[in-house]
């Protein structure tokens, strides 16, 4: 089994719908993270969370929330999705250094 | 302004030969760098990485090379493998062992090794 898994792996949307992007680690990491890439533009970060009572923004925050339930999940929403949130998402986690382990994606396409 | 550059989207390697992929920064402040590899429909994995203290760090086919002065670093497969064809994203970190959220990633390039 994997240790970072996401789901759904792919998913098409509407543009307005309320979309959740689950994320769960067998790893024991206390760090998470959510990145997104688009072509060309390499991996930016979302949101991270160091415990789950720590939850902080990234470089591209806006039109994202997040919610850490547990140590070994954390999901990523859309409130109200547009068609530019259109990317491949990234779920990954850490020990206390910078090398992450990250989950095999959720391809999002909003319509 | 991007801090992490990947000039090239794309390089093609003979199988055998050695891939050299480069990577630019601006931010003086980058103590840390990694690369990261990543194959279509997989998420990216950690590959190998240097601190500034070092010039070099070498890890079997897989050597990074840091120049502080010139802020270049560049990744060399010798030899290439078909196997070694992915994406590679290059990134940085003001500071060694304090998350990953101060990672700055490149745009990534796209190796190609061809029989």
């Amino acid at each position: 089994d994997a240790d970072v898994t996401q789901t759904p792996r792919n998913r098409i949307t509407k543009t307005g719908k309320r979309i959740m992007l689950e994320c769960s680690q067998t790893k024991g990491h206390d760090r998470m993270y959510w990145y997104r890439q688009d072509p060309g533009l390499g991996l930016r970060l979302i949101y991270y969370s160091f415990d789950v009572k720590d939850i902080n923004k990234g470089e591209i925050s806006d039109g994202y929330s997040v919610s850490r339930q547990a140590q070994a999940k954390f999901s990523l929403s859309l409130e109200s999705a547009i068609p530019n949130q259109t990317a491949l998402y990234f779920c990954a986690t850490s020990d206390p250094n910078e090398k992450l382990f990250f989950g095999s994606g959720t391809q999002l396409s909003v319509l | 302004d991007q801090q992490v550059k990947q000039n090239s989207p794309s390089l093609s390697v003979q199988e055998g030969r050695i891939s050299i992929l480069n990577c630019d920064y601006t931010n003086s402040m980058f103590d840390y760098f990694l690369w990261y590899k990543k194959y279509p429909a997989e998420g990216p994995t950690f590959l190998i990485s240097i601190s500034s203290i070092k010039d070099k760090n070498e890890d079997g086919r897989f050597t990074v090379f840091l120049n502080k002065s010139a802020k270049h670093l560049s990744l060399h497969i010798v030899p290439s493998q078909p196997g070694d064809s992915a994406v590679y994203f290059c990134a940085a970190s003001p500071y060694s062992g304090g998350g990953a959220d101060g990672l700055t990633f490149g745009k990534g390039t796209h190796l190609i090794i061809q029989p």
